[in-house]
């Protein structure tokens, strides 16, 4: 069973600090990786992919994959309150268009 | 990214009843995918939609319950029939958008009760 495991939180984090959420994932050979960000009622919202180990940085948000320990991760600089959602991390394996997600983290911001 | 329409985005059905959920996207797509989000859980794959062809079931979802349509590059809908209690979910339509991406899109979810 392929799986996706994600801390549930919530991860409460002040505003203006850093929030760090982390993924793991047990198929070696996933190929790509995404986080998204669902706030409550809606759907998700993508965030960030990468696809190769080291970071990648899209304004505030800095993914972070290492293929070798199977493990993704999705910093927030500078977290604000509109920020507090639920981040899912999804994986697609290789040879596949199926998506695996996480449980999601819930993130809330205190300001 | 593109822009998907689900209708409805709501609704209220009796135990029995079947519902049709329908996805619209402002492109044509050749991947479509429809989930569904338990309350507090995380999303799950139903079936991958293909045009011109029977849609893709993931283990634990049969056509009977689930049937999908897909006519068009641009338009799918997914049925649930015979509707219980625990088919009370948010069902979720998501497509990759442009050439060879894999990044996927969603929808805007139809949240369904059944009561």
């Amino acid at each position: 069973q392929k799986e996706v495991e994600q801390n549930s939180g919530p991860l409460s984090v002040p505003e203006g600090a850093i929030a760090s959420l982390n993924c793991t994932y047990s198929d070696r050979v996933s190929q790509s990786f995404f986080w998204y960000r669902q706030y409550s009622g809606k759907s998700p919202e993508l965030i960030m992919s990468i696809y190769s180990n080291g970071d990648k940085e899209d304004g505030r948000f800095t993914a972070q994959l290492n293929k070798a320990s199977q493990y993704v991760s999705l910093l927030i600089r500078d977290s604000q309150p509109s920020d507090s959602a639920t981040y899912l991390c999804a994986v697609r394996g290789s040879g596949t268009y199926k998506y695996i997600f996480g449980t999601g983290t819930r993130l809330k911001v205190l300001a | 990214s593109a822009v998907i329409s689900q209708k409805p985005s709501r609704d209220i059905c009796q135990r029995g009843t079947s519902l049709t959920i329908q996805c619209q996207v402002d492109s044509q797509v050749t991947m479509m995918f429809w989930y569904r989000q338990q309350p507090g859980q995380s999303l799950t794959l139903i079936a991958t939609a293909n045009q011109g062809s029977e849609a893709t079931y993931e283990s634990g979802f049969v056509i009977d319950k689930f049937p999908i349509s897909r006519p068009n590059l641009t338009f799918s809908t997914l049925t649930v029939s015979n509707m219980s209690p625990e088919d009370s979910s948010i069902y979720l339509c998501s497509v990759f958008v442009g050439g060879a991406s894999t990044e996927a899109f969603f929808g805007q979810g139809t949240r369904l009760t059944v009561v």
